[in-house]
């Protein structure tokens, strides 16, 4: 399968601070990622859908200036945590697929102290 | 939009039993269904797919079922291992959209 990478994968900062994620398709292109939040024994929560070269569109109750996404290329995506609290606090995990088959990246754990 | 709803939500077998996860999806335009496994801390990783023109598809001791009609799919896991305990998440897509919606997921014990 296809192979993706997330960046770091676990991250400690104050409350206050930004934090940058980063997604990465190694071995295809993609035009399009996903930035998922997972809270501990729960399901996969779609925050957003990041398209190469235009806006990320976002889902309902996200605060897109929150949480600001970048997709500068075919094969990299960011998502930045702006001004970040304890209560986003969680597990951040993108995907993307050479065509409508997802892979996943290992995830990120932040901890807002 | 998508709703998927995903059963049961915790399955508890011993070692060697079979195991069955279902999901029901309410958009009859989504034409594609993977299965993912997601062991604690880790990545959900892709176990099994299906798309809508298949009614079954096997993959040594797992197995996927599709009824397009009721608009369900379910999971087949057999001979259960220790290492098959996860947790499992169904999804559906399609109908124009590569957004898969998941379900709850179901948390799957196999007893030694």
């Amino acid at each position: 399968g296809a192979v993706v990478s997330q960046h770091p994968s676990r991250v400690i900062c104050k409350s206050g601070t930004s934090v940058k994620i980063e997604c990465r398709s190694l071995d295809f292109q993609a035009t399009t990622m996903f930035w998922y939040r997972q809270f501990p024994k729960q399901s996969l929560m779609l925050m957003a859908t990041s398209n190469e070269g235009s806006k990320a569109t976002y889902e309902q109750g996200v605060e897109k200036d929150k949480f600001l996404i970048n997709h500068a290329s075919l094969t990299l995506s960011t998502l930045t945590v702006t001004s970040a609290h304890p209560e986003d606090s969680s597990f951040y995990i993108c995907s993307a697929g050479p065509t409508d088959t997802q892979y996943f990246g290992p995830g990120t754990r932040l901890t807002v102290l | 939009g998508e709703n998927v709803e995903q059963h049961p939500s915790t399955l508890s077998v011993q070692e060697g039993d079979s195991a069955v996860i279902k999901c029901t999806y309410s958009d009859s335009a989504s034409n594609y269904f993977p299965w993912y496994k997601q062991e604690l801390g880790k990545r959900p990783q892709l176990i099994i797919d299906i798309r809508s023109n298949v009614g079954e598809k096997k993959d040594q001791r797992i197995a996927v079922t599709l009824n397009k009609t009721a608009k369900h799919f379910s999971l087949h896991i057999t001979e259960t291992q220790p290492e098959d305990s996860a947790v499992y998440f169904c999804a559906a897509s399609g109908g124009g959209s590569y957004i898969p919606t998941f379900g709850r997921g179901t948390s799957l014990i196999v007893h030694p």
